[in-house]
């Protein structure tokens, strides 16, 4: 079965620090890839995502992410976190154009000040 | 440009009772697609809904049904809660279902928490 796993639920870091949070897919064909952050009490926001094009990905917030085919992955990564950046952060994939999304369970940064 | 939006924000029923969601999707938008988030959770896609027909559907039992309307908003209706309904309700719009070869981006809202006792 297609499924997503997201290594670690709970990752802590201290501010400055290098975040890395591992998402991989489980899928012979390459899928749409996504990640999402969400604050409490509020819904998803789109941080970056990958459809064609070059593997390393860049989005909001300082956040990037490389699409990694022989390794099935999709690492999100961002130099030196930040307060602001505790969150819960989910990884998404797609395997069609605008259909469902198959979300992994999530993984909570917590940031040290 | 007006975003998703989804009512009410919370939302209290009991066992056995019935509830309906509402979703209005980003303006020029004619795609919605629905996704329960359990406590520790990721989302899960309940189904979606494209041009007011049902257009893909998760692993969810027929209790979980929907509506699109012609101005693109949408409800999600559940019958007979059970305590496991107890959820964040999401939902989400797009331009286009999925035709075209090319990839839909989802909009999210912000969510309706239900809590089932």
């Amino acid at each position: 079965a297609q499924s997503v796993t997201q290594l670690g639920s709970h990752v802590s870091v201290s501010e400055g620090a290098l975040v890395l949070l591992r998402c991989n897919y489980s899928s012979s064909v390459p899928p749409y890839l996504f990640w999402y952050v969400q604050y409490p009490n509020q819904g998803l926001q789109l941080l970056l995502k990958y459809t064609t094009g070059a593997t390393l990905v860049k989005g909001i917030n300082g956040f990037e992410a490389e699409f990694k085919k022989s390794e099935t992955s999709f690492h999100l990564t961002k130099p030196s976190a930040h307060m602001s950046d505790a969150a819960e952060y989910f990884c998404a994939v797609s395997w069609n154009t605008g259909n469902q999304f198959y979300f992994g369970t999530g993984t909570s940064l917590t940031v040290i000040p | 440009e007006t975003g998703v939006t989804q009512s009410p924000t919370h939302l209290i029923k009991t066992r056995g009772q019935q509830v309906t969601l509402r979703c209005s999707s980003q303006s020029g938008h004619n795609t919605v697609s629905w996704y329960q988030q359990a406590l520790g959770q990721g989302p899960q896609f309940i189904f979606q809904y494209y041009r007011e027909e049902e257009n893909g559907r998760g692993n969810f039992p027929p209790r979980f049904s929907g509506l699109q309307f012609p101005n693109y908003s949408s409800e999600l209706n559940v019958n007979a809660l059970e305590l496991d309904d107890s959820a964040l309700y999401l939902c989400a719009s797009s331009l286009g279902g999925t035709s075209g070869g090319s990839f839909k981006e989802q909009f999210f809202g912000p969510g309706t928490r239900l809590t089932v006792l």
